[in-house]
């Protein structure tokens, strides 16, 4: 059944980069739209950043927009999230998600992976 | 931004019913019919249990269900089971600008 492992999550300093990564697999990666979505502990969940299933459209919620760039690699069935500038604010566990329609539908989800920003 | 309003909590006793709201606007839960809920346990997460406002994926029992009026959608737990005690989220697409607004969440207590 589809599947999605998330890895890349760490420890860092504020103003530092890291880079998630979102592996898929039973399912065909390159016809979904996919999407990363986080969670602050202890909050709901906030969405991050969607990238259309070409690759061609990309769009990033306002928390993090001009400071993380999302991608996709078909041919590795592989998401990735590179995040820049990170701030406290930012720790969450940061989950990768498939949609079923526009925006929508987001199934399945990985474990997540944490990422802690502090000093 | 704006996150979609949902009550912070809900509560029911076994056998009985329990219905959550999810409050947009017009330009997201009034507009589209991509409206979605999620289930998450504890340390766990979330599990799509309603999309397109009512569909359920296969797997998720039939008594969860979702519905849609104006711009509030609506998830109805009936037959409440002590395994239905988690948290709920709703989600909305918003169009290009803002994309996915998601609900505060409400946390379902089973008495």
């Amino acid at each position: 059944q589809a599947q999605l492992v998330e890895s890349g999550g760490g420890v860092v300093q504020p103003g530092r980069s890291l880079t998630l990564s979102c592996v898929a697999s039973g399912f065909n990666f390159r016809y979904y739209g996919m999407h990363w979505v986080r969670q602050a502990p202890g909050k709901g969940l906030e969405w991050v950043a969607v990238i259309w299933y070409d690759g061609t459209y990309k769009h990033y919620g306002d928390s993090v927009k001009g400071r993380f760039t999302i991608s996709r690699d078909n041919s590795k069935n592989t998401l990735s999230l590179e995040m820049n500038n990170l701030r406290v604010e930012d720790t969450a566990v940061y989950y990768c998600v498939r949609e079923k329609s526009r925006g929508a539908g987001f199934d399945p989800w990985g474990q997540g992976t944490q990422v802690t920003v502090s000093s | 931004q704006s996150a979609l309003t949902q009550p912070p909590s809900a509560s029911g006793s076994p056998g009985q019913s329990v219905t959550i709201s999810c409050t947009g606007t017009s330009a997201d839960v009034g507009l589209y019919n991509d409206v979605s809920w999620y289930q998450q346990h504890p340390g766990k997460a979330p599990k799509l249990l309603i999309y397109e406002v009512f569909r359920r994926p296969s797997g998720v029992p039939d008594h969860f269900s979702g519905s849609k009026s104006g711009n509030t959608a609506s998830l109805t737990v009936s037959g409440l089971q002590a395994e239905d005690e988690a948290d709920y989220y709703c989600s909305s697409y918003a169009g290009t600008n803002d994309y996915v607004f998601f609900g505060g969440g409400t946390k379902l207590t089973v008495l």
